[in-house]
């Protein structure tokens, strides 16, 4: 059974602090890991990770997969309030279609 | 405007009733799934489907029920064997391995 592990379960910084936050998995046959961010409602997607050590960035945000140790690692630079969310992580197994097993989340709560 | 829409954002069931959660979308994609999240928790899987008139169960699929009869449109019917249907419910649809989520429907029990 494929499992995704995050953590901290919770996570309180002020605005412009660094945070990093934790995905651990064990899947058979891996093909990608995905980060996604949900404020209130719809988890908006972040990163598409498939390759180890190959770091992806968007603005403040970057992530990176290390599938030797399986784990991947979120980071958000100069946090901001608008970065306030919950963080999902989910992996993908080949020939499964797009099917995604998810982490329980951590929820990154950013005080001014 | 292109994306996934589902209706309504808040529904209430009686016991012993079923309903049925809309999910559409106009992205022409062919695969759409249905998530169910719990208060702190993760998403787990309840249906999918990857192709018109096909559907599969995920790993929560008891007291659920789907159809797929247009690309559109992939609806949820929480039955009354469902026993704690209160959650929050999550549609998606996907291409080139990303899945997109619509705003969700939260469902609770009168």
């Amino acid at each position: 059974e494929d499992k995704v592990v995050q953590s901290p379960l919770s996570l309180v910084v002020h605005e412009g602090d660094t945070v990093t936050l934790n995905c651990s998995y064990e899947v058979t046959n891996f093909r990608s890991l995905l980060w996604y961010k949900q404020e209130k409602k719809a988890p908006t997607f972040l990163f598409m990770l498939t390759s180890s050590g190959i770091e992806k960035k968007s603005g403040r945000l970057s992530s990176i997969l290390d599938k030797k140790e399986l784990f991947s690692i979120l980071n958000i630079t100069a946090t901001q309030t608008g970065d306030s969310a919950v963080y999902l992580c989910a992996v993908q197994r080949n020939n499964a279609g797009n099917m995604l097993t998810f982490g329980g989340g951590t929820r990154l709560m950013v005080k001014p | 405007d292109g994306g996934i829409t589902q209706s309504p954002k808040y529904l209430f069931r009686k016991e012993g009733q079923n309903v049925t959660l809309s999910c559409e979308q106009n992205l022409n994609h062919d695969a759409m799934y249905w998530y169910r999240q719990d208060p702190g928790q993760g998403l787990r899987l309840i249906y999918y489907s990857q192709i018109v008139n096909d559907f599969q169960k995920g790993d929560i699929a008891e007291g659920y029920s789907v159809s797929r009869e247009k690309k559109e449109s992939f609806p949820l019917t929480v039955t009354s064997a469902q026993k704690n249907p209160t959650a929050f419910y999550l549609c998606a649809s996907s291409i080139s391995n990303i899945q997109y989520f619509g705003a969700g429907t939260r469902l609770s029990v009168l």
